[in-house]
Order: C-alpha cells, then sequence, then structure tokens
C-alpha cells in the first residue's frame, strides 16, 4: 500500500512554456503532499507544502508565482512551472503521507514519495 | 534556522565491509526517519525512530536514536552490491509534517 505515482516521469521543454507536473496517491487519501527539488548528486529541497482545499506554503526563496501548485482533491496535487528556463532543469519529486483514518496501505508518520519527474528545459 | 548534517558526504566501501553514517541535528528532534535513493530512483522510506536511546533492526542494518535526540546513526554490516545509494536522514521540521533532510552520504559497494 501507500503508493504514490509522478506524471511525466520526464519531460523535455523550450524556455518560456510552462509544464504541468501531477502528484497522485493511488491507495490513500492525503491532505498534505510536499513537492521537493533535487538537483544532481544533492539532497531534497523542499519547495513547498501543498494543502487540499487551501493555498500552499512556499519555502523561503521559492517563487510561488513561478512554481504553481494546486492541491485540488485529496488524491491530487499539480505543480506547474511556469515560463520554464534552463536554470529550472531539475528533479522534481512529490511526497506525501496518509491522512488518519483515509483508510488504504501506509502509515500516517511516513512520506511516500513519488518516482519523481525529470524536467530539462533547452 | 534547523539544520541537518550528515557525514561523511561519501564512502567507498569493499563489498563485506561494514559501513555507519551519522546524523546530527541542530535542534531536539520528535523523531528521525532514514530514507534510501538508489542511484537514479526516489527516496524509499526505511525507518523512523521516536524514543530517546532506540535501536532498530533492519537485518544487516541497525538505527540509533540518540541520547538527546539531537543525533542517529545507521550502520550496515557486511555490505552487499544492493545497499549501494544514498542514504538520508530526516527530521520533522515544527509540527507539521515537514521535514528537513540531510544532505545524504553517498554509498559505494566495490564488487
Amino acid at each position: 500500500g501507500a503508493v504514490v505515482s509522478q506524471h511525466p516521469s520526464w519531460v523535455i521543454c523550450k524556455s518560456g512554456t510552462s509544464v504541468k507536473i501531477e502528484c497522485r496517491s493511488l491507495d490513500f487519501q492525503a491532505t498534505t503532499m510536499f513537492w521537493y527539488r533535487q538537483f544532481p548528486k544533492q539532497s531534497l529541497m523542499l519547495m513547498a507544502t501543498s494543502n487540499e482545499g487551501s493555498k500552499a506554503t512556499y519555502e523561503q526563496g521559492v517563487e510561488k508565482d513561478k512554481f504553481l501548485i494546486n492541491h485540488a482533491s485529496l488524491t491530487l496535487s499539480t505543480l506547474t512551472v511556469t515560463s520554464a528556463h534552463p536554470e529550472d532543469s531539475s528533479f522534481y519529486i512529490c511526497s506525501a503521507s496518509p491522512a488518519s483514518g483515509s483508510g488504504g496501505g501506509g502509515d500516517t508518520d511516513t512520506q511516500y514519495f513519488g518516482p519523481g519527474t525529470r524536467l530539462t528545459v533547452l | 534556522g534547523q539544520q541537518v548534517m550528515q557525514i561523511p558526504q561519501y564512502q567507498h566501501v569493499q563489498e563485506g565491509e561494514d559501513f555507519t553514517t551519522y546524523c546530527n541535528s541542530s535542534t531536539t528532534l520528535s523523531n528521525i526517519q532514514w530514507y534510501k535513493q538508489r542511484p537514479g530512483g526516489h527516496p524509499v522510506f526505511l525507518i523512523q525512530l521516536v524514543k530517546s536511546g532506540e535501536v532498530k533492526k533492519q537485518k544487516r542494518l541497525t538505527f540509533q536514536f540518540g541520547e538527546a535526540k539531537k543525533n542517529s546513526s545507521l550502520h550496515i554490516t557486511a555490505t552487499q552490491t544492493t545497499d549501494v545509494g544514498t542514504y538520508f536522514c530526516a527530521g520533522p521540521k515544527g509540527y507539521g509534517q515537514n521535514f528537513v533532510f540531510g544532505p545524504g552520504t553517498r554509498l559505494s559497494v566495490l564488487p
């Protein structure tokens, strides 16, 4: 149990275009999902906390107008990289923890990570 | 702000040798979690430690939480090539579900 999927797994786009990444919890509900960014051979950097039905909470230094987050349901959060530039190229990973009483698999204290999306901006 | 550090940054071992990575937090933690990320993969949860001085074992892996709940260690006995990857520790940030990840220790195992 406790599976998180991401789509797409990789994307290549031209500079100036927008890219949407989806994060889904497949067998549990998550009121909160997290978006991370990971550069090669580096650690995970938390970008924002996505809250179902409300605005996302962004970490310091992360532009909320550039990285748009929408958490429309208890199983789906999306991250849109607007007007992408080469410096936005990175590995984007989402994670989610099962909400208490949400049923399905997983431990509420554990973060389950999606497989990640590798974004390359030309 | 809260900082989580890990040492060493890299470790190369011969298959069969032991390996230990250490995690240190600038603040007392309510719990600590360990994750493993294989090359090209995503982090996978290994374990959570909650109690002061807690020791947990998973086959060849031994996890320990310090008495002061500010440090932790992961020890692998007799490493295998399947142990290759980056091991991250993570501590809660504040009282929410956010976690602060350490920089990770990248383990290479030479056959």
